[in-house]
């Protein structure tokens, strides 16, 4: 079973930075079926990117997803108030059939 | 428009049991794989279980195997999770998702429901 560790486990950037999110897997990801949900307080998870580096439908380019094989990130340019969220990976690929969150990165803008 | 609603969720005792369900609409139910995730309290997300769209196919957390049971009735557009033999850690907000793709199991979910708290307590 694959295991995803994310880091770093907070990050507090200012408004117009640029936050790079970390996703390792204990090993590596089959067809790069690694996905990237951000989740808002009291809200259900949103998928912001599939198949490592596809941005989902609606969301706007400042996301953006890349990596391989057992490294994966997630990046968010020019930061914007909303951005504030917990953000997860998700492998789907793996042996057994199932699917593995990471523990999620908390983003606070300053 | 998609919409995925969640109920059934409330309070129950240590080994007792409970029927979630969860009412799809805006989409075509069968051709889509389903599956329930479930947060604890202030924790992460958990997958818990996925079933194709069909319902020939199930697959389950090792978590709640033996304990879970999914399915799905297509010409009522629900999904279900019948919860037995509950332990406190089994405390979650429970989620039903939407795979991103159809025909496919074990995806990365697109759609998900407002959840439905469970609370395991004496």
């Amino acid at each position: 079973e694959i295991v995803l560790t994310q880091s770093p486990d907070t990050l507090s950037l200012s408004p117009g930075e640029r936050a790079t999110l970390s996703c390792r897997a204990s090993q590596s990801v089959s067809s790069n079926y690694l996905a990237w949900y951000q989740q808002k307080p009291g809200q259900a998870p949103r998928l912001l990117i599939h198949g490592a580096s596809n941005r989902a439908t609606g969301i706007p380019d400042r996301f953006s997803g890349s990596g391989s094989g057992t490294d994966f990130t997630l990046t968010i340019s020019r930061l914007e108030p909303e951005d504030v969220a917990v953000y997860y990976c998700q492998e789907y690929g793996g042996s057994p059939p199932g699917n593995t969150f990471g523990q999620g990165t908390k983003l606070e803008i300053k | 428009e998609v919409q995925l609603l969640e109920s059934g969720g409330g309070l129950v005792q240590p080994g007792g049991s409970l029927r979630l369900s969860c009412a799809a609409s805006g989409f075509t139910f069968p051709f889509y794989a389903m599956s329930w995730v479930r947060q604890a309290p202030g924790k992460g997300l958990e997958w818990v279980s996925a079933i194709s769209g069909s319902g020939g196919t199930t697959h389950y957390a090792d978590s709640v195997k033996g304990r879970f049971t999914i399915s799905r009735d297509n010409s009522k557009n629900s999904l279900y999770l019948q919860m037995d033999s509950l332990r406190a850690e089994d405390t979650a907000v429970y989620y039903c998702a939407r795979d991103l793709t159809i025909y496919r199991m074990l995806n990365s979910f697109d759609y998900w429901g407002l959840g439905t708290l469970v609370t395991v307590s004496s």
